[in-house]
């Protein structure tokens, strides 16, 4: 069970515009910032999105990310089939002395 | 630029500890906060803890009884104990680089260096 809420799996077609989303609470997303990874399959995880919105060099703008309350959704647009991934929100909570929590990932299908 | 790679045993007994080492090249250890993650087969990401050069240490609260993450500036590693495993501690297990900050007063967290995972059966 994890902290933050995402869909399971989500698809596009190639050219597409596809949106994941992820729910959170006060003490997480509600108060601090939300960072998104992009686990193509077989590798570790990338960070894809970071301060909400901003993105690492090499990242390409196709990738973007936003924040309303205590919620977060990464975008993909011109959707490629090397973005088929799973993608993961993460942020930090501020309960207890503070912690990491991730959201139990979405699995992006290219149709 | 820098790399992290991950070692240690790949199959640990029911109740035994879980020991790995995640060695840092290409760049100091120094000045950095470094973390351990884990993902189950299958399964999404689990944020395992962190620990700063200096040996200031922060663990998930739902493992915290368990983990113990030492840093050794001298060898450009850090580790991993995990005691009292069971089959669900079964997983790849990542060594990350953090970067942590405070921005506009509220905490920056994320990982930006991983290293390749390694994967660990807890089995008897």
């Amino acid at each position: 069970q994890s902290v933050l809420t995402q869909p399971p799996s989500a698809s596009g077609t190639p050219g597409q515009r596809v949106t994941i989303s992820c729910s959170g609470s006060s003490s997480n997303i509600g108060s601090n910032y939300v960072y998104w990874y992009q686990q193509l399959p077989g590798t570790a995880p990338k960070l894809l999105i970071y301060r909400n919105n901003q993105r690492p060099s090499g990242v390409p703008d196709r990738f973007s990310g936003s924040k309303s309350g205590t919620s977060a959704s990464l975008a993909i647009s011109g959707l490629r089939s090397e973005d088929e991934a799973d993608y993961y929100c993460a942020a930090w909570d501020d309960s207890l002395s503070g912690f990491v929590v991730f959201g139990g990932g979405t699995k992006l299908t290219v149709l | 630029q820098v790399q992290l790679q991950e070692s240690g045993p790949g199959l640990v007994k029911p109740s035994e500890t879980l020991s790995l080492t995640c060695t840092v090249s290409g760049g100091s250890i120094s000045s950095y906060y470094w973390s351990w993650i884990r993902q189950p087969p299958g399964k999404g990401l689990e944020w395992i803890g962190y620990i700063y050069y200096s040996g200031s240490t922060n663990y998930n609260p739902s493992l915290k009884s368990r983990v113990t993450i030492s840093v050794d500036t001298s060898k450009n590693q850090f580790s991993l104990k995990l005691s009292s495993v069971t089959a669900a501690d079964t997983a790849v297990y990542y060594c990350a680089r953090d970067q942590i900050t405070m921005v506009q007063g509220v905490i920056q967290y994320y990982m930006d260096v991983w290293g390749k995972g390694t994967t660990v059966t807890v089995s008897s």
